[in-house]
């Protein structure tokens, strides 16, 4: 089945890093993403990865791949209070864009 | 700021009317898709139109009919509303339908289905 998990809420330090973990069902998947959502606007693509690497990064955010056990994770360094939003991990299995349900990141002082 | 605008930003109907979503994409882009997502969720695809054409389809009823035209609006219709209808719509244009490439998301309207 298609499906994509991720716990639904993260409470990090300002300055702290996040990770952010999310899990997937199709293996077929190319392409895996990560958006950020903030309220009251539509999703913004932070990120992707082409399903044959294990790593990238990108200034502070670092995706990390564990294809075997089709485990996803988002990094973001140094987290500040900019970066409090809901993010979604989303794969694309025959061509149609798989949404996790969102995982909402706290910034405390 | 993605280029994407969609109107109008909030609604109010009641169970069976009929609803007309508007979007308009980033100039050059010929691909759109349409995507609900109710509250506390991740978006579900709807479907995708790619040069005026209804390019893949997710697990919506017929009711939810959609039109691409060749000026980069596009829209999304619903007939015989339900209440579990009511959501965030968001619609999300790309220049391609290549799986890499970014699809840009407009802000969204707010249907609400009493």
């Amino acid at each position: 089945g298609e499906d994509v998990e991720q716990s639904l809420f993260l409470s990090v330090r300002e300055g702290d890093s996040s990770v952010i973990n999310c899990t997937y069902t199709d293996s077929s998947s190319t392409y895996l993403y990560w958006y950020k959502q903030e309220p009251g606007a539509g999703l913004q693509l932070l990120t992707y990865i082409f399903s044959n690497m294990d790593m990238k990064q990108d200034q502070r955010l670092t995706v990390l791949l564990n294809k075997k056990d089709k485990h996803l994770s988002l990094r973001i360094a140094d987290t500040q209070t900019g970066d409090s939003a809901i993010y979604f991990c989303a794969e694309i299995p025959n061509d149609k864009i798989i949404f996790g349900k969102g995982t909402r990141l706290h910034i405390l002082p | 700021e993605t280029g994407v605008t969609q109107s109008p930003t909030h609604l109010i109907k009641t169970r069976g009317q009929q609803v007309t979503l508007r979007c308009s994409s980033q100039s050059g882009h010929n691909t759109v898709s349409w995507y609900q997502q109710a509250l506390g969720q991740g978006p579900q695809f709807i479907f995708q139109y790619y040069r005026e054409e209804e390019n893949g389809r997710g697990n919506f009823p017929p009711r939810f009919s959609g039109l691409q035209f060749p000026n980069y609006s596009s829209e999304l219709n619903v007939n015989a509303l339900e209440l579990d209808d009511s959501a965030l719509y968001l619609c999300a244009s790309s220049q391609s339908l290549a799986a890499q490439e970014t699809q840009y998301f407009g802000p969204g309207t707010r249907l609400l289905v009493l």
